[in-house]
């Protein structure tokens, strides 16, 4: 089962720079996330989407843009990279029927801004 | 003070022994909590979840929920060296679909 599926897993970004992390789900699941994790602490919640169309803003969205026009892909943009931006990103799924679902993590996402 | 707070450790414990691990939240209003277990270098993968006041048992993991004094915890017994990794408390904001995670407690296991 591929589960929530993250690409690239390693990035060195220069200043500036954009890029997008890529981020699926073959779960069917509506709700989806995106997390970053610097050394030592915890997530923070960057972006999150209740379903098709629908994306809102978490703990940490500037620098950041999501969309998500399936129920699938949930990409998360980087514009103008900053070294601020050197973390590691999740992407999660989740089910919901009602809140309290558990969530499910990709791999994780290794980006280095330089 | 913070939403969700765990003392950072790390917690040492003998193998074989009760490693207690604590979180504390502040929106008294939160209804679902979720213990997660990552390895260094590794992802987040869950341990348990509880909704409701008292013990909730899954083998050699219990979590315990104190809604009124506002703290959930997991008790590990008969710990194992593999059981050495962070552990991080998640907690649902009431009325969304977001979950706010703690920093995490590190947790090494002494062979």
């Amino acid at each position: 089962n591929a589960g929530v599926t993250q690409t690239p897993k390693f990035r060195i970004l220069k200043i500036g720079q954009s890029m997008t992390l890529q981020c699926t789900q073959d779960m069917n699941h509506n709700y989806m996330y995106w997390y970053r994790q610097d050394p030592g602490m915890g997530l923070k919640l960057i972006y999150y989407s209740v379903g098709a169309g629908i994306t809102d803003k978490g703990e940490v969205p500037n620098g950041y843009n999501v969309s998500r026009s399936t129920t699938e892909d949930f990409p998360l943009r980087l514009e103008l990279a900053a070294p601020s931006q050197t973390s590691v990103y999740f992407c999660a799924s989740s089910y919901h029927e009602t809140a309290g679902n558990t969530i499910y993590f990709g791999e994780g996402s290794w980006l280095t801004v330089v | 003070q913070k939403e969700v707070e765990q003392n950072s450790g790390p917690l040492s414990v003998p193998e074989g022994a009760i490693a207690s691990l604590n979180c504390t939240y502040s929106d008294r209003g939160s209804q679902s909590f979720f213990w997660y277990r990552q390895y260094s270098g590794k992802s987040p993968e869950l341990i348990m979840f509880i909704y409701s006041n008292g013990d909730k048992e899954d083998g050699r993991f219990t979590a315990q929920l104190n809604k009124a004094s506002q703290y959930v915890s997991l008790l590990i017994r008969d710990s194992q060296p593999s059981d050495s990794a962070t552990y991080l408390c998640a907690v649902n904001v009431r009325g969304t679909y977001k979950y706010i995670f703690g920093t995490g407690t590190r947790l090494k296991v002494l062979a």
